[in-house]
């Protein structure tokens, strides 16, 4: 099974619509990290945890919010979806120590009509 | 603001012959360097990672860092038609917290 899971993997949805993608993690890492990946630009940061009761927003946090459910979930929202919100978006997460590598999960490739 | 460059590519070696992917930072108080690689429609998942000046080897890949000139290399010798991905150079100033990624360079091998 995959240690860093995201849902859905795939999502077609329309301006001013709410979406919901959901991260969840098996590792035991209390570090949670939101990116979305455009052509070219590589990943940019959207919003970041290290721990239950900890969120920073990240360079583009503006149009999106998280929810850090549990240690092992990390959710984030469009309240209000626009096009160029289109992307892959991809959920990591790190442990505190140790090799300093973030973990990525598979991805979610949101379409705004 | 904290810039990652690299040129986007994509860079076409044949096989057998070495890979040198190339990313400049501008933030001098950058510590950590990693290299991710992207297979198409994949997540990321590092390669290499390195801390000092100089060079680190792992098997085929290395990653060579001169943090005066602010820039940080991967060589991939003996390159194979699976090292055709896109590589992404990221750093971080405190350990690999918080990764600021460059937008990738498309390499392709071919035989």
């Amino acid at each position: 099974d995959a240690d860093v899971t995201q849902t859905p993997r795939n999502r077609i949805t329309k301006t001013g619509k709410r979406i919901m993608l959901e991260c969840s993690q098996t590792k035991g890492h209390d570090r949670m990290y939101w990116y979305r990946q455009d052509p070219g630009l590589g990943l940019r940061l959207i919003y970041y945890s290290f721990d239950v009761k900890d969120i920073n927003k990240g360079e583009i946090s503006d149009g999106y919010s998280v929810s850090r459910q549990a240690q092992a979930k990390f959710s984030l929202s469009l309240e209000s979806a626009i096009p160029n919100q289109t992307a892959l978006y991809f959920c990591a997460t790190r442990a505190p120590s140790g090799k300093n590598e973030q973990f990525f999960g598979p991805g979610t490739r949101l379409t705004v009509l | 603001q904290k810039e990652v460059e690299q040129n986007s590519g994509p860079l076409s070696v044949p096989e057998g012959a070495i890979a040198s992917l190339n990313c400049t930072y501008s933030d001098r108080g950058s510590q950590s360097f990693f290299w991710y690689r992207q297979y198409s429609g994949k997540s990321p998942e590092l390669i290499m990672f390195i801390y000092s000046n100089g060079d680190k080897e792992d098997g085929r890949f290395t990653a060579q860092l001169n943090k005066a000139s602010q820039y940080v290399s991967l060589l991939i010798r003996d390159s194979q038609p699976s090292d055709s991905a896109t590589y992404l150079c990221a750093v971080s100033e405190n350990a690999g917290n918080m990764l600021t990624f460059g937008g990738g360079t498309r390499l392709m091998v071919k035989t």
